[in-house]
């Protein structure tokens, strides 16, 4: 069965420590692995898309990274301002042009 | 360049109601999806509409439906609310298969 997962489910940082957050996906014909940011009552704000296997991208303090079963989510001396819940969506072969989208993680970032 | 808009931005209704939820896409976007996002949970896939036409729909009772106007703007509709429709309502518009959506700011729907 196909499934988008995100690990862990919350985070707590204090402002400056480095950590990664995952998304384990098990589908067939990966299209794109997207990561979204949303802060509480509004809809998510788009960050990254990644299309293979081995690519990077980099935004400020996030860097999102590829395989063939997961992506992480690397930050980087995080600010409190980076705290939100942070989502990834996977688009496949069988899910034509929707996505599916992992429960997310809830980062907390503390001064 | 103007984003995703949604209206109302919050709305109250009692179980039974009906309700209707607008969104207006990206100009230039075609494709118009709708999200649940139920309070805890995870974003669930409603409906998608391209080009007018119904493309899609996820795993939800007849009773929600919309439609695309040909202004590419659209509609969603839930009828006989029920407590559970409680959530954030969540439209995204798309240019292309390979892009990412954009998401709109969300219609908060209560039911009481």
């Amino acid at each position: 069965e196909d499934q988008v997962t995100q690990s862990p489910e919350a985070l707590r940082l204090q402002e400056g420590e480095s950590s990664s957050l995952n998304c384990s996906y098990t589908v067939s014909g990966l299209r794109g692995l997207f990561w979204y940011r949303q802060d509480p009552g509004k809809g998510p704000e788009f960050l990254f898309t990644l299309y293979s296997a081995g690519e990077e991208k980099e935004k400020e303090r996030l860097k999102a990274t590829l395989t063939k079963k997961e992506s992480f989510l690397h930050i980087t001396a995080p600010k409190p301002e980076d705290s939100a819940t942070y989502l990834c969506a996977v688009q496949a072969d069988n899910y034509g042009q929707n996505f599916v989208f992992g429960p997310g993680t809830r980062l907390s970032v503390l001064p | 360049e103007a984003g995703v808009t949604q209206s109302p931005t919050h709305l109250i209704k009692t179980r039974g109601q009906q309700v209707t939820l607008r969104c207006s896409p990206i100009s230039g976007h075609t494709s118009v999806y709708w999200y649940q996002q139920a309070l805890g949970l995870g974003l669930q896939f409603l409906l998608w509409y391209d080009e007018g036409e119904e493309r899609n729909r996820g795993n939800f009772p007849p009773r929600f439906s919309g439609r695309q106007f040909p202004n590419y703007s659209s509609e969603l509709n839930v009828n006989a609310l029920e407590l559970e429709d409680s959530a954030l309502y969540l439209c995204a518009s798309s240019s292309g298969q390979r892009n990412g959506y954009t998401f709109g700011s969300g219609t908060r729907l209560t039911v009481v």
